[in-house]
Formats: C-alpha cells, sequence, structure tokens
C-alpha cells in the first residue's frame, strides 16, 4: 500500500496567489515525521518545511505552511504569494519512528507551475 | 559546510554494461540512503545505510545492484549488469541522527548522477 498519496499530479496558480498541495499518508506508528521538498527543474531537491506527529501546531516557514490534520492523515502543504520561481515539482515525504534514522519515504509528486 | 557530494553527475552507457556511482555525505551524518529517481516519479529508495550497517535493502534488485559503505562515511551504489529501465537519476542523502538532537532529521540531498542506458 501507498504510504504517501498525492492526488494532484499537476497544479497550475497565478503569480500572487496561494495553492495548497494534498499530501495524505499512512502509518501505524504514533511518531512520524512529515516532511516537503521542492525539486526545480535543475533536479536538486529543496528542504521546505517539517512537521511532527506531536507538533500541536501547524508548521511555518516563510511563504510555506503546512496545514496537518492528524485524524485525517493529512499535511498539505500551503504556498501564499506564489512566485514564477516556485514553478518545480514538489513531494511530500514521511519518516516513519524517531530520530534514528528510519524509514523514509516519498510520494509521487505534483508538478507546479505558477502563472505570470 | 560542505554538502553531499556525488560523482559522476552524467553517465551514459550501453546495456549489460556495468557502472558505479559514489558519495560522500555530510560530515557526521551516520544514515546514507541511495534513491532511485525515474523521470517524472518520486525517489525510490533502493537501500539506506546507519553508520556502515544495511538498515533496509528491501527494494534493491539484489541480482544486478550491490552498495557497500566501507568504514560508514562514502558510498559506493554498483550497477551490473545495466537494464534499459535503469535509466534515472541516482541520488545519494545523508540525515544527521540522533536520540538528543533537536534536528528534524530532514535528508540533505546531492545533485544526483543521471544515468541514460542504451
Amino acid at each position: 500500500a501507498q504510504k504517501i498519496t498525492q492526488t494532484q499530479p499537476g497544479m497550475f496558480v497565478q503569480e500572487k496567489e496561494a495553492v495548497t498541495l494534498d499530501c495524505t499518508y499512512d502509518t501505524s506508528d504514533p511518531s512520524y515525521g512529515l516532511f516537503w521538498y521542492k525539486q526545480p527543474s535543475s533536479g536538486e531537491m529543496i528542504f521546505l518545511i517539517y512537521q511532527g506527529s506531536y507538533d500541536q501546531q501547524n508548521a511555518t516557514e516563510g511563504r510555506y505552511s503546512l496545514n496537518f490534520q492528524k485524524a485525517r492523515k493529512s499535511a498539505n502543504l500551503v504556498i501564499s504569494a506564489s512566485q514564477l520561481g516556485d514553478s518545480a515539482m514538489y513531494f511530500c515525504a514521511m519518516r516513519e519512528g524517531d530520530n534514528y534514522g528510519q524509514n523514509f519515504v516519498f510520494g509521487p509528486g505534483t508538478r507546479l507551475s505558477v502563472l505570470p | 559546510e560542505a554538502g553531499v557530494a556525488q560523482s559522476p553527475r552524467y553517465k551514459i552507457i550501453e546495456k549489460r554494461q556495468s557502472v558505479a556511482f559514489w558519495c560522500n555525505p555530510i560530515s557526521g551524518h551516520a544514515t546514507l540512503y541511495w534513491y532511485q529517481q525515474i523521470l517524472g516519479q518520486g525517489p525510490k529508495l533502493l537501500i539506506q545505510f546507519q553508520n556502515n550497517g544495511v538498515v533496509d535493502d528491501s527494494q534493491l534488485p539484489k541480482d544486478r545492484f550491490s552498495a557497500e559503505r566501507l568504514k560508514g562515511v562514502d558510498s559506493t551504489l554498483k550497477i551490473q549488469p545495466a537494464k534499459l529501465e535503469d535509466s534515472a537519476v541516482y541520488l545519494c542523502a545523508s540525515s544527521l541522527v540522533s536520540p538528543l538532537a533537536i534536528a528534524t532529521g530532514e535528508l540533505f540531498f546531492g545533485e544526483g548522477s543521471r544515468l541514460t542506458v542504451l
């Protein structure tokens, strides 16, 4: 079974608008971490934001925020005020277990295109 | 701080030939991962090392892929013989692991090695 599901293969957003990229996950481990990575066309993987399973508040990093709904097992990425440079592939990932270098799996990704 | 180093960046070989990729993780990072990323897909874990021991190699096609991490630092991934479907980017990543650390444990990636099998 897929541990990370990203149901939007592609998304379009107008420059300066906000966009939400969906991610649902599946785990029975009470301790886990959720991550979002950005991969521009250059191919590098850029870490954006992290949410721990025990964190009470949603994570935020600049224009990025994570809408964490634990009961629904969703961890959607919200990008506010989109910029042309945000056009890229976005991957949701999960690390199960504590911080002992446990299993780290990625979803299939969503390609975001920001329109001028 | 130096990042994750990988080489070569690009490699073109014919099917049935062999190829090796090298990765040097960030200093002090105990965990090292090799991922295969086929064009348009998410990274797929091939093998995970903790120091010089294998944590997970369940998705490594062991009849043709092998990997080692001697001395718990740099690592080599080998493919022999290569097939057409091995064309992909091979990503190496490392992470800092500690029960006492407040780090998130995010993965730090190298630039990847792009393999084309003809």
